[in-house]
C-alpha cells in the first residue's frame, strides 16, 4: 500500500519562527511536491522536486524553501513564518510516468500565531 | 496557461439522489484530467482520470466523468448519492509533462438523509 507521511498532523508556531515540514514516501516516487491549501483558492504549488538535490518553484514561492537530500524525504522550511502562512500543507508525491496520479499525505495543518 | 474552474463551491444533494460536479478547464495542449476527493480531516485521493482514452471514465465508489472537449469539460457524475459520498471533490488538469497539476477550487458536496 502506497504511503506518504507528513511529520505532523498539526503544528502552531509564532511569528517568526523558522518551522520545518518533514514528508516521507515508500514508493520510490521521483517526484514530490508541497502544496498548500486555502478555502476557496484550492490547491496551491509551493515547490516541487524531479529528483535528489533538485527543485523547481511552483506558483507560490515566496517566503519558502525546500530540501531534497533523499529521495524519499522532501522538506518545506518556512524561514521567518508569517501569520499569512497559516494554512493546511499537502505534501504529494508521483511516479515518473506520463500520466502521474498524485499520491497525497494527510495534510499538515500550521497555525502562526 | 491552464486552468480549471469548478462551478459551485457548495452543492447539496439528498440521499439517493443524482450528483453532478461541475468542472471546466482551458489548456493549449491535450490535457490530463482528474479528479480527487478530500475526506475530512484527510489529504486528496484519485477518484479517476482521463489520459486520452475513452472520453467516458469510471472511477472508485460509482463515480464517472465524460471529458468534452467542445465544451472544454470534464463533469464527475454519480446516478445514487451514499451518505458516505460526503467530502470535498477536487477537479485538476495536468501537462503533458505530468510535473505541474492545476487544481480547481473545490466543491464541497453535502448529502441530506
Amino acid at each position: 500500500d502506497v504511503k506518504v507521511t507528513q511529520s505532523s498532523r498539526y503544528l502552531v508556531k509564532r511569528t517568526g519562527e523558522k518551522v520545518f515540514l518533514e514528508c516521507v514516501q515508500d514508493m520510490d516516487h521521483e517526484n514530490m511536491f508541497w502544496y498548500r491549501q486555502d478555502p476557496g483558492l484550492g490547491l496551491r504549488l509551493i515547490y516541487f522536486s524531479y529528483d535528489v538535490k533538485m527543485k523547481e518553484k511552483g506558483d507560490i514561492p515566496e517566503g519558502y524553501s525546500v530540501s531534497r537530500e533523499k529521495k524519499e524525504r522532501f522538506s518545506l522550511i518556512l524561514e521567518s513564518a508569517s501569520t499569512n502562512q497559516t494554512s493546511m500543507y499537502l505534501c504529494a508525491s508521483t511516479d515518473r510516468g506520463p500520466v502521474e496520479t498524485q499520491y497525497f499525505g494527510p495534510g499538515t495543518r500550521l497555525l502562526v500565531l | 496557461a491552464q486552468s480549471v474552474t469548478q462551478l459551485g463551491s457548495h452543492v447539496s444533494v439528498s440521499e439517493g439522489a443524482l450528483v453532478l460536479l461541475r468542472c471546466n478547464y482551458s489548456s493549449s495542449v491535450p490535457p490530463y484530467l482528474f479528479w480527487y476527493v478530500q475526506y475530512p480531516n484527510q489529504g486528496l485521493q484519485l477518484l479517476l482520470k482521463y489520459t486520452s482514452a475513452a472520453t467516458l471514465v469510471k472511477g472508485i465508489n460509482g463515480f464517472e466523468a465524460e471529458f468534452k472537449k467542445s465544451e472544454t469539460s470534464f463533469h464527475l457524475t454519480k446516478p445514487s448519492a451514499h451518505m458516505s459520498d460526503a467530502a470535498e471533490y477536487f477537479c485538476a488538469v495536468s501537462d503533458t509533462r505530468g510535473f505541474k497539476t492545476i487544481f480547481g477550487a473545490g466543491t464541497r458536496l453535502f448529502v441530506k438523509a
